[in-house]
């Protein structure tokens, strides 16, 4: 467990606002992710961080920017929420090598409509 | 997409039966790891695979590492209700880096 928090857990929102989702951790690890989970695709992974202000794009990025000014936040922003971002929203972290286990938030769920 | 094949998608068993889900790729993987998934809640992990051929245990549920680093499977014994839930299978494919793959999960589900 790498005590990991996000807020907000439920959130509503209308096509074309911009969205913010927090992750926060207190293990201190190195990598953060952002997945989105969706019925018949499994979790698929959207950005995720080897650092601070280190980002890199995951499979389903496309709509989604993230940022990471400090070791226990990642920032996943949705600019212009669309209908087809309705999901929920996982959070993941995992300490440096040679580990490769990930430890998983509670969720996000986000509704667009 | 997805490069894990998970089987069965969902089982209905009797409490008290054994369980077998298997994960299967075409790609060689460095790392198996094993997660549960309760209702409105993030995967937990169960077990966490390293070597070919390895094979570990936690309580009730063995997983092993396959020889051809191309699967694994995830045993439950003497199935309880709250082993009901989603379990996934990912693994971190040879260059892959950073990122896990994930399976497409088994769905368990335990009559009393």
């Amino acid at each position: 467990d790498a005590g990991i928090t996000q807020s907000p857990r439920h959130k509503v929102t209308e096509t074309g606002t911009p969205v913010t989702l927090r992750c926060h951790q207190t293990e201190n690890h190195r990598y953060m992710y952002w997945y989105r989970q969706d019925p018949g695709h499994g979790l698929r992974l959207i950005h995720y961080s080897y650092g601070v202000k280190d980002t890199d794009k995951g499979e389903v990025s496309d709509g989604y920017s993230v940022s990471r000014s400090k070791t226990e936040d990642f920032l996943l922003t949705l600019e212009s929420a669309t209908s087809s971002q309705t999901s929920v929203y996982f959070c993941a972290t995992r300490h440096f090598v040679p580990h490769n286990e990930q430890f998983f938030g509670p969720g996000t769920r986000l509704t667009v409509l | 997409g997805q490069q894990l094949n998970q089987s069965p998608q969902s089982m209905f068993i009797q409490e008290g039966e054994d369980v077998s889900m298997n994960c299967t790729s075409s790609s060689i993987f460095n790392t198996w790891l094993w997660y549960k998934q309760d209702p409105g809640e993030g995967p937990v992990l169960l077990i966490a695979l390293y070597k070919a051929g390895e094979l570990t245990s936690n309580g009730r549920l063995t997983a092993q590492f396959g020889i051809t680093r191309k699967d694994s499977f995830l045993n439950i014994s003497a199935s309880i209700p709250s082993d009901v839930g989603i379990y996934f299978c990912a693994g971190q494919l040879r260059n892959a880096g950073n990122m896990l793959t994930f399976g497409g999960g088994t769905r368990l589900m335990v009559k009393p």
